[in-house]
């Protein structure tokens, strides 16, 4: 079974900043990495996952996370935030099936 | 807007009463999901049905009945909760239960139980 660990539960950062947001995992297998985000009341969105090929996914809104499957991270970056970036983070992984396990979240604010 | 489309978005109710949360996709998907959210806990994956039959059912109590009359409408019904099942209740799908499929999530229910 896979776990989920976001390293870092609350991310402040002042706009025009760059963040990164840490994601660790843990599989005996091949996996499928997702990474999602939720805005103050409203459900989850996908920024962009990870299948196969390229380490490097570039997703929506600017956001890209680079797979490492010898540190069997994930990590989420994007050069420079806006305050429309405040928002929840999840990092969720799947390996043989459709099951997604998500860790616990990374609330990222971004302050003027 | 989604295509995944949740109804109401906020419900109280008491322990004794009987509810249904409501869900609605409008993206041609065949699976589709309920999920609890809980304050600083991972998300919680509770049912699964593909083409309208249940294919997991993730140890949740019997307070908690889902309902999948066909691939488009999902529903929760819930009786004689209790107040640690206040949470965000999460509907979602895919186009089936394939791995890497990237599954579409709803707005979510507010759910408060007094």
């Amino acid at each position: 079974a896979q776990s989920v660990t976001q390293l870092d539960s609350q991310v402040p950062v002042f706009e025009e900043a760059p963040v990164e947001l840490r994601c660790n995992y843990s599989s005996s297998v091949s996996v499928y990495l997702f990474w999602y985000v939720q805005y103050p009341n409203q459900g989850l969105q996908l920024l962009l996952k990870y299948l196969s090929g390229s380490t490097l996914v570039k997703g929506i809104n600017g956001f890209e996370a680079e797979f490492n499957k010898s540190q069997t991270s994930f990590h989420l970056r994007k050069p420079s935030v806006h305050i429309s970036d405040t928002a929840e983070y999840f990092c969720a992984v799947s390996d043989s099936d459709y099951k997604l396990s998500f860790g616990a979240g990374t609330t990222v604010t971004v302050r003027a | 807007e989604t295509g995944v489309t949740q109804t109401p978005r906020h419900l109280v109710m008491g322990m004794t009463n009987k509810k249904s949360l409501k869900c609605e996709q409008h993206l041609g998907h065949n699976a589709m999901y309920w999920y609890k959210q809980s304050a600083k806990k991972p998300l919680e994956l509770m049912f699964v049905y593909n083409f309208k039959e249940q294919t997991e059912n993730n140890s949740v109590p019997s307070r908690f009945s889902p309902e999948c009359p066909n691939s488009s409408h999902l529903f929760l019904h819930l009786h004689t909760l209790q107040p640690e099942d206040s949470a965000l209740y999460l509907c979602a799908s895919s186009p089936t239960t394939g791995t890497g499929n990237t599954i579409y999530f709803g707005e979510g229910s507010w759910l408060t139980v007094v």
